[in-house]
């Protein structure tokens, strides 16, 4: 089955400064790469997502780049604000089946004032 | 639209002790799902559905079942809870295409303790 490995598990920056987080996945037939935030003590939210057939899609603030060839993707944060603060879970589908998503383990974000 | 409304949002449980854990969603979502989430572990898929009457393994099954018999509805069972079921759980529904295409809505999520 599908692996994904995300790292770092956790990654503080400076207010203002940019973050990158990075997720590898294993199946070459994974095609959608949703990227979810989670506030302390809240439920996960979609922020972003990417298919493969887009090397790179942005929204305000953030971004995320596909390298298919490599099994990689990122998510790009710039302009980090306090409000970033939290945990970011990215994910992997064939889109196959009603199972597909497969998360990494998490990145703990922390933006230091 | 409430969205995914899970109950309780805590609970103790004696190891041993059976419960349910509620979900229902307002939207009309074909699929739905459950989750566990262990600290630096991501989340674990239990059990899904594709719609009423149709119930699936995920990854992590073991000690659970569910039911599906209307679309809104998807109940977790824990029989004879054990201390490694100690997790966050949260219930989560997706439109009528596989989740791996569509965003997953989560609801607010069980915290269970089992002592």
């Amino acid at each position: 089955g599908e692996n994904v490995e995300q790292h770092p598990s956790t990654l503080s920056v400076q207010e203002g400064d940019s973050a990158v987080i990075k997720c590898t996945y294993s199946d070459s037939a994974s095609n959608y790469f949703p990227w979810y935030k989670q506030e302390l003590g809240k439920r996960p939210q979609l922020i972003i997502d990417i298919r493969s057939n887009v090397g790179e899609k942005k929204d305000q603030r953030i971004a995320v780049t596909l390298n298919k060839t490599a099994k990689h993707f990122s998510l790009h944060i710039t302009e980090t604000q306090p409000e970033d603060s939290a945990v970011y879970f990215c994910a992997a589908s064939t889109g196959g089946g009603a199972d597909g998503l497969t998360f990494g383990k998490g990145t703990h974000l922390i933006i230091q004032p | 639209n409430a969205g995914v409304t899970q109950t309780p949002k805590f609970h103790i449980l004696k190891i041993g002790q059976s419960m349910t854990l509620q979900c229902t969603q307002d939207m009309n979502h074909n699929y739905m799902y459950w989750y566990r989430q262990d600290p630096g572990m991501g989340l674990k898929l239990i059990y899904y559905s594709v719609g009423a009457g149709i119930t699936d393994k995920g990854e992590v099954p073991n000690g659970y079942n569910v039911s599906r018999s209307t679309t809104e509805d998807f109940p977790l069972r824990l029989e004879l809870a054990a201390p490694s079921q100690t997790s966050v759980y949260f219930c989560a529904s997706s439109y009528s295409v596989p989740a791996g295409r569509s965003p997953l809505h989560f609801g607010n999520g069980t915290r269970l303790t089992v002592t």
